[in-house]
């Protein structure tokens, strides 16, 4: 139980276009989502937490104009790279409480998308 | 501010020897700790937490970690190690304001040689 999937796991785009990453938990409802964003050799860096049927709250420095979070429903939270460049070229990472878990329950994390912009 | 700090890079280990990966923490409060592994190209997959209670937290995989609060570490070890051991590891505290953020460490690379 508890498998969250990403679509697409890779994704090649030219510069200025928008890339839409999906996260689902397959097997549960998720009301907190987070984003994260790891660079090579490096730790994850949270970006936003996604909450269900609300506004993602960011992290400091990241723009939300920029990182578009949706996330419409129990089971899928949507990240939008808009005008992609190619620092934003990185391995974009979800995660997912499930519904009514104790706070103290860890988060499972999806398998990764990894982005490359031309 | 909470932290978590993972002070080795990379470790490396001969198969069949122990392996220890350090984890240390500075949190406000009590500390809810994690272990993550991260293979190649893939998402975390949990191994353990420490939330309250027994000290020596039982994991995935034959994984467990010591809690040492004076020592304020959370570290990982295995008895004997594998060569599929060899990966990634994150040691996280989840942020106690409550959000259910996580702060992660740099990560530190296993090595296990055959």
């Amino acid at each position: 139980g508890a498998v969250v999937s990403q679509h697409p796991s890779r994704v090649i785009c030219k510069s200025g276009t928008s890339v839409k990453i999906e996260c689902r938990s397959l097997d549960f409802q998720a009301t907190t989502m987070f984003w994260y964003r790891q660079f090579p050799k490096q730790s994850l860096m949270l970006m936003a937490t996604s909450n269900e049927g609300s506004k993602a709250t960011y992290e400091q420095g990241v723009e939300k104009d920029k990182f578009l979070i949706n996330h419409a429903s129990l089971t899928l939270s949507t990240l939008t790279v808009t005008s992609a460049h190619p620092e934003d070229s990185s391995f974009y990472i979800c995660s997912a409480r499930v519904m009514g878990a104790s706070s103290y329950n860890e988060q499972f994390f999806g398998p990764g998308t990894r982005l490359t912009v031309l | 501010a909470q932290s978590v700090a993972q002070p080795e890079d990379q470790v490396n280990v001969a198969e069949g020897n122990p392996l220890t990966v350090k984890c240390t923490y500075s949190v406000s409060g009590n500390p809810y700790l994690f272990w993550y592994v991260q293979y190649p190209n893939r998402g975390l997959q949990f191994l353990l937490k420490y939330i309250t209670g027994d000290n020596l937290v039982k994991g995935s995989y034959g994984f467990e970690a010591e809690f040492n609060k004076s020592q304020t570490s959370f570290h990982l070890k295995k008895p004997s190690a594998l060569v599929s051991d060899s990966a990634l590891y994150f040691c996280a505290v989840r942020v106690t304001s409550g959000t259910y953020k996580y702060i992660f460490g740099t990560g530190t690379r296993l090595k296990v040689l055959a």
